[in-house]
């Protein structure tokens, strides 16, 4: 079965980048995705990656995949106080065509230190 | 304008209860979906509907009953609510897979809270 596997918690320092990391287990996924929960909020989708790519960036985010390792990592370069959110690694459940769902992880909460 | 917009925000109410949450989105896709988030905001996927048809449905509760009136809407109805059904949902909607290379993004909406006495 499909499962999303990222740590709970991110601790890092206002002005240093923050790395999230992110393993799935579906080889046929087609897209991976990053989305951002701030507290008391919906779900923003931030990025996400085409499965033949292996990098992506986008202003301070960069996304890299390791397809052989089912890796999925999201780089915020420059951390700020109002990047402090919960990020979903999430992937297509149903690759087939149709209405692809999304697996998600559990959730990175960021906490930012001054 | 809201893209994808839920009614009510909050949901208060004791067990037993039926009620229903309201979902529109404006953005013409033909696909919806709901998705549950327990108190330790896990996201899981309920349903999703293409084109007002049932495609995805998760190991629910049948208490649990999506309703698509039209492209556009797709309700959650919750009889004799239990506790445990206490969980922010969301609704979610994205265009057809492979249109417009938008990569199947899904666009949610608020969410709604709903907390069982």
């Amino acid at each position: 079965g499909e499962d999303v596997e990222q740590s709970l918690f991110l601790s890092v320092r206002e002005g240093d980048s923050s790395v999230i990391n992110c393993t799935y287990t579906d080889s046929s996924s087609t897209y991976l995705y990053w989305y951002k929960q701030e507290p008391g909020a919906g779900l923003q989708l931030l990025t996400y990656i085409f499965s033949n790519m292996d990098m992506k960036q986008d202003q301070r985010l960069t996304v890299l995949l390791n397809k052989k390792d089912k890796h999925l990592s999201l780089r915020i370069a420059d951390t700020q106080t109002g990047d402090s959110a919960i990020y979903f690694c999430a992937e297509s459940i149903y690759s087939g065509g149709g209405a692809d769902g999304l697996t998600f992880g559990k959730g990175t909460h960021l906490i930012i230190q001054p | 304008d809201t893209a994808v917009s839920q009614t009510p925000k909050y949901l208060v109410t004791q067990m037993g209860n039926d009620k229903s949450i309201k979902c529109e989105q404006n953005l013409g896709h033909d696909t919806m979906y709901w998705y549950k988030q327990d108190s330790k905001k896990f996201l899981k996927i309920m349903f999703s509907y293409n084109n007002k048809e049932l495609i995805i449905n998760e190991t629910v509760p049948n208490r649990f009953s999506p309703k698509s009136p039209d492209k556009a809407h797709l309700n959650l109805h919750i009889n004799s609510l239990e506790l445990g059904d206490s969980a922010v949902y969301f609704c979610a909607s994205s265009p057809l897979k492979g249109l417009a290379g938008v990569g199947g993004q899904q666009f949610f909406g608020p969410g709604t809270r709903l907390t069982v006495l």
